[in-house]
């Protein structure tokens, strides 16, 4: 089946814009998670999706950072006045429900670049 | 403070020179370990998971063990199509997180022909 599908691949945007980055995760997966990846580090965790509730957003910068997913599947990660400091690729991966240890699925991610 | 720590950063192969890269890691309660795979522009393939200290999986040319400290991820007679780095995480037991995962740096893999 298909896989977590992320949009837009790559987003090129100015310093103090808005931008949304958009996850689609596999069928029937409830646990979302959104992970921010700088050149030559691995993914760091922003926040967790547990159906359609943020369970945990700890890892989320400052207050620019926001997520949503209303009706549990499509989550939209929001940044609000970006800054140089915030490209990176941001990564999404998806889980079935049930056993936290269950494997996560990540998207191909969308590359953040602000000029 | 939950660590990992991946090693050596990066690693040059000939083609069937066997070899393994370290993660060591100092966290408060494992939940899992997970070893991913990512190409050059793309997102983590998923490799493996390790449980239990003793624990062994396979796959192809790769194996991944586990110990109390640290996890090995062996490559045995590697391919040129082995290049890529290699992504190790740790789930830890939180009283408020569910399953976040905490990646070390990864080791960048390059096997030449």
């Amino acid at each position: 089946g298909a896989g977590v599908s992320q949009t837009p691949s790559n987003k090129v945007t100015e310093k103090g814009k808005y931008v949304e980055l958009r996850c689609d995760p596999i069928s029937g997966h409830t646990a979302l998670y959104w992970y921010r990846q700088s050149l030559g580090q691995g993914p760091e965790f922003l926040i967790y999706f547990q159906g359609t509730g943020a369970a945990d957003d700890s890892g989320l910068p400052n207050d620019r950072f926001f997520a949503v997913r209303p009706e549990g599947s499509v989550s939209t990660l929001k940044i609000q006045r970006t800054e140089r400091g915030d490209s990176a690729v941001y990564l999404c991966a998806s889980r079935k429900t049930g056993v936290s240890t269950d494997t996560q699925y990540f998207g191909p991610g969308t590359r953040l670049t602000v000029l | 403070e939950d660590q990992v720590t991946q090693s050596p950063e990066a690693l040059r192969l000939q083609e069937g020179e066997s070899s393994s890269l370290n993660c060591s890691y100092t966290v408060s309660g494992l939940r899992g370990l997970f070893w991913y795979r990512q190409d050059p522009g793309k997102g983590p393939e998923f490799l493996f998971t390790l449980y239990s200290a003793g624990e062994e999986k396979e796959k192809e040319r790769l194996k991944a063990t586990l110990t109390k400290k640290e996890s090995f991820l062996h490559i045995t007679a590697p391919k040129p199509e082995d290049s890529a780095t290699y992504l190790c995480a740790v789930q830890v037991f939180y009283g408020g997180s569910q399953g976040n995962l905490i990646f070390g740096k990864g080791t960048k893999l390059s096997v030449k022909p």
